[in-house]
């Protein structure tokens, strides 16, 4: 079946450090790959996705590249705020089942 | 233009006891989904719907009941809540269902069954 595996958290930096959260995933077929990102007390909201291998998601500085090579999606960003601080989701959507399996999630905690 | 709207925002019941966790949203959007997050854990379906008069089990059906009877709206039931029903509770809504798009959150509903 399908898998997400992503780093556990929490993730503590300081404001302007280099993000980078690991994601790798086991699927059949050709999934779509997505980051959702959740603040506190609220649901979740898209951050970025990538439909096919090589594609490159990005929105608000956040990047991640689909390498179906090593089954991976990582998310980075160059400079992050506070205002970043939030808990992180990779998923996958399959054709086959027409829903997201999503990782176990990963906090991020940035410090002034 | 409200999106996916989930109410009530909180709830607790007691063992045994029935509830409905409403869902609506205002996108025309055709497939719709309840997940369940619990702590250290993504979310996970529980059932979905690919249109209206048309539902199918996730991956955690037990004790839960749906139905579409609109577009807009597709309610959780519980049955005869149990302890380990508590979580919280996300409604999802997309275009088609197709695994391109984007499924959109409704702001969730946090059970507490005593």
């Amino acid at each position: 079946g399908n898998s997400v595996t992503q780093m556990e958290g929490p993730v503590t930096l300081s404001e302007e450090a280099f993000l980078t959260i690991n994601c790798t995933y086991t699927a059949t077929g050709y999934p779509s790959l997505f980051w959702y990102v959740q603040y506190p007390g609220e649901g979740l909201q898209l951050l970025l996705k990538a439909t096919k291998a090589d594609d490159k998601g990005s929105n608000k500085g956040f990047e991640a590249t689909y390498r179906k090579e090593t089954t991976s999606f990582h998310l980075e960003k160059g400079s992050v705020q506070v205002s970043d601080s939030a808990v992180y989701f990779c998923a996958l959507s399959d054709t086959g089942r027409r829903a997201l399996t999503f990782g176990s999630g990963t906090r991020l905690q940035v410090q002034p | 233009n409200a999106g996916v709207t989930q109410t009530p925002k909180f709830q607790v019941l007691k063992t045994g006891q029935s509830m409905t966790l409403q869902c609506a949203q205002d996108m025309n959007h055709e497939y719709m989904s309840w997940y369940r997050q619990d702590p250290g854990m993504g979310l996970r379906l529980i059932h979905y719907s690919v249109g209206a008069g048309i539902t199918d089990q996730g991956e955690i059906p037990n004790g839960y009941n749906v139905s579409r009877s609109t577009t807009e709206d597709f309610p959780l039931r519980l049955l005869s809540a149990a302890p380990s029903q508590t979580s919280v509770y996300f409604c999802a809504s997309s275009l088609s269902g197709l695994s391109t798009d984007t499924q959109y959150f409704g702001p969730g509903t946090r059970l507490t069954v005593l």
